[in-house]
């Protein structure tokens, strides 16, 4: 079964330094999107991406925030300068495009943690 | 209020008991609604999706009440690998397909 996969696994970094998330969707997919999970707290939804252009983001993704669809298989989430309360798990998912389908495929996610 | 809103329990029965979800959520014009699970520090699955006539899936029964806004899982016969945090999900109003997701209901199912 297709699935959506995430490297790395787990990013350890200084506060202020640049990070890039990485994300391979499902391969027929064309919606992507980014969440995030603060320890012990619910899913957050950060950014929708569609055509190559972002289509919807939330107050958190701030200018600190981009993201990119670099060639035909990579999604990816950088955040320029990291803060301490950027620490949490991100993760990607993808939908497809027929009608009807609503379900989104997560990634594993990424561990961030901002020391 | 917040836009989906869940009893985060937790909630500790013993196996084979018949244990119920609820949640809300306070957009009326909201379409699709979901439930996924996730286990401790893993990505969030789809269990189900819900629709307004209820559908079941095995042990599995999902109910939706547009009118009240109110959404609800049931779980029967649990097992012990159905211990997991329950989230509730619904499709925002805009068309970008975002998920806005409740904070979850833990379930320990016990020996």
């Amino acid at each position: 079964e297709p699935e959506v996969t995430q490297t790395p696994s787990h990013q350890v970094t200084q506060m202020g330094q640049e990070v890039i998330l990485r994300c391979v969707p499902i391969s027929n997919h064309l919606y992507f999107y980014w969440y995030r999970q603060i320890l012990g707290q619910k899913v957050e939804f950060l950014v929708s991406f569609y055509n190559n252009e972002i289509s919807e983001k939330s107050e958190i993704f701030d200018d600190q925030f981009s993201v990119e669809r670099p060639d035909g298989s990579n999604f990816t989430l950088k955040i320029r300068s990291t803060k301490l309360e950027d620490s949490a798990m991100y993760f990607c998912a993808s939908r497809g495009t027929r009608i009807g389908t609503d379900t989104q495929y997560f990634g594993p996610g990424t561990r961030l943690t901002v020391l | 209020r917040k836009e989906v809103e869940q009893d985060p329990g937790p909630f500790n029965v013993p196996e084979g008991a018949t244990v119920a979800f609820n949640c809300t959520y306070s957009n009326s014009a909201s379409q699709s609604f979901f439930w996924y699970r996730q286990d401790c520090r893993k990505e969030p699955k789809l269990l189900m999706s819900v629709y307004s006539s209820g559908n079941e899936d095995g042990r599995f029964t999902a109910q939706l009440n547009r009118a009240s806004q109110y959404i609800s899982l049931l779980i029967r016969d649990s097992k012990l690998s159905d211990s997991a945090t329950y989230l509730c999900v619904v499709k925002g109003s805009s068309n970008t397909g975002k998920l806005i997701f409740g904070q979850g209901t833990t379930l320990q199912v016990k020996p």
